[in-house]
């Protein structure tokens, strides 16, 4: 059975504070691991894709890494729109998503 | 682009009670999902289709059914309504399953 773990549950920073957030899995044949944000009262928003270990994606303050237990989302100088859920999933014979992190970003 | 568009957003239902809910994607997707997200428990697969006419059962079928008669559309069915399936349902789709699925914005379901 595919599995995704994140933590923390929760983080709080303050602005400019890097962090990273962590998704460990366990998963059969992995396809692809995404990473979404997620805003209160929305639905998850498509931030990256990794397919390999070693593969890295960056977006504004915000870098994706990929190894083959686990995977890090980076974040660099975090503003308070950074603020938000951020939730890893992992593709093996279907989307398993993990918990997700809520990150608050004080200014 | 509308995207994936969700209706209705909110609803309250009593026990026994039967609804659908609908999901409607604008971009030729070929799979599209439906999720339950609670708190706690994460986004868990109730059931995706693989194209029209296909469905198949997700992580927590039980309760639920689900029809695909036109690609571009996705029906989530709760034929007795129970408090368990009290939750935020989102409708997803993806051209493929390795793709980025792309969410609506929910349906907040009540059910008293």
């Amino acid at each position: 059975e595919d599995q995704v773990t994140q933590s923390p549950e929760a983080l709080r920073l303050q602005e400019g504070e890097s962090s990273s957030l962590n998704c460990s899995y366990t998963v059969s044949g992995l396809r692809g691991l995404f990473w979404y944000r997620q805003d209160p009262g929305k639905g998850p928003e498509f931030l990256f894709t990794l397919y390999s270990a070693g593969e890295e994606k960056e977006k504004e303050r915000l870098k994706a890494t990929l190894t083959k237990k686990e995977s890090f989302l980076h974040i660099t100088a975090p503003k308070p729109e950074d603020s938000a859920t951020y939730l890893c999933a992992v593709t093996g014979n279907m989307l398993t998503f993990g918990g997700g992190t809520r990150l608050m970003v004080k200014p | 682009n509308a995207g994936v568009t969700q209706t209705p957003k909110f609803r309250v239902l009593k026990t026994g009670q039967s609804m659908t809910l609908l999901c409607a994607q604008d971009m030729n997707h070929e799979y599209m999902y439906w999720y339950r997200q609670d708190p706690g428990m994460g986004l868990r697969l109730i059931h995706y289709s693989v194209g029209e006419g296909t469905t198949a059962k997700g992580e927590v079928p039980d309760g639920y059914n689900v029809s695909r008669l036109k690609k571009q559309n996705f029906l989530l069915g709760l034929e007795s309504a129970a408090p368990s399936q009290t939750s935020v349902y989102f409708c997803a789709s993806s051209y493929y399953l390795n793709q980025p699925q792309h969410f609506g914005d929910g349906t907040r379901l009540s059910i008293l």
